[in-house]
């Protein structure tokens, strides 16, 4: 089925480990983007890529980064875990609004990630 | 000030009503806007999208922006235990959506 894959589903670490969230999309979507969801604080984005190549911090990017591989993946790295970095991290992609409003953005089903 | 109030609830509703949902926004610049349907533990589904200013309907379910007050809604008719979820409304000027808070929606049968 067509759509965004995440990896892992679940994740614990301890404090100051580090790891790397993996996001594919097979739509052929040239926008990726990084949302965390916290409870009542909905999506804030983290960073996001217009294209293969480029990226952009987002919202809330301290204490990550992003690699966009080729235009197909685009992953999410923890370099020191922290506590407040306790979330449900979602992937995305979508066409340009101006070009597919009706399509969005497809997420993928989230990792759920707790730093202790 | 968040650049996107949504209510988070919960608003819990008998099987059968009307549900209003609403979000407030403050940048003037936003011309596309999005509701977003989050069942539990899965990731948000595009549920309805308007551009610019109106109202668009599909099935039950209404969609309405008034860009002078900067205010949008959705309307749900007739609604069913199966809507019980969290929905975001979303907005943008370009291709990076901002998110309301989400409310969560429960519909008691």
């Amino acid at each position: 089925n067509a759509g965004v894959t995440q990896t892992p589903k679940f994740q614990v670490l301890k404090t100051g480990q580090s790891m790397t969230l993996q996001c594919a999309q097979d739509m052929n979507h040239n926008s990726m983007y990084w949302y965390r969801q916290d409870p009542g604080m909905g999506l804030r984005l983290i960073y996001y890529s217009a294209s293969e190549g480029t990226t952009d911090k987002g919202e809330v990017p301290n204490g990550y980064n992003v690699s966009r591989l080729n235009k197909r993946e685009f992953s999410l790295r923890l370099e020191s875990a922290a506590p407040s970095q306790t979330s449900v991290y979602f992937c995305a992609s979508s066409e340009p609004l101006k070009r597919r409003v009706d399509s969005g953005y497809t997420f993928g089903s989230g990792t759920r990630l707790t730093v202790v | 000030q968040k650049e996107v109030e949504q209510d988070p609830g919960p608003l819990s509703v008998p099987e059968g009503a009307i549900v209003s949902l609403n979000c407030t926004y403050s940048n003037s610049a936003f011309q596309y806007f999005m509701w977003y349907r989050q069942y539990s533990r899965k990731g948000p589904e595009l549920l309805m999208y308007t551009y610019s200013s109106g109202n668009k309907e599909d099935g039950r379910f209404t969609a309405q922006v008034d860009k002078s007050s900067k205010y949008i809604s959705l309307f749900i008719r007739d609604s069913q235990p199966s809507d019980s979820a969290t929905y975001l409304c979303a907005m943008s000027s370009e291709d990076k959506l901002v998110f309301g808070a989400g409310t969560i929606l429960r519909v008691k049968s």
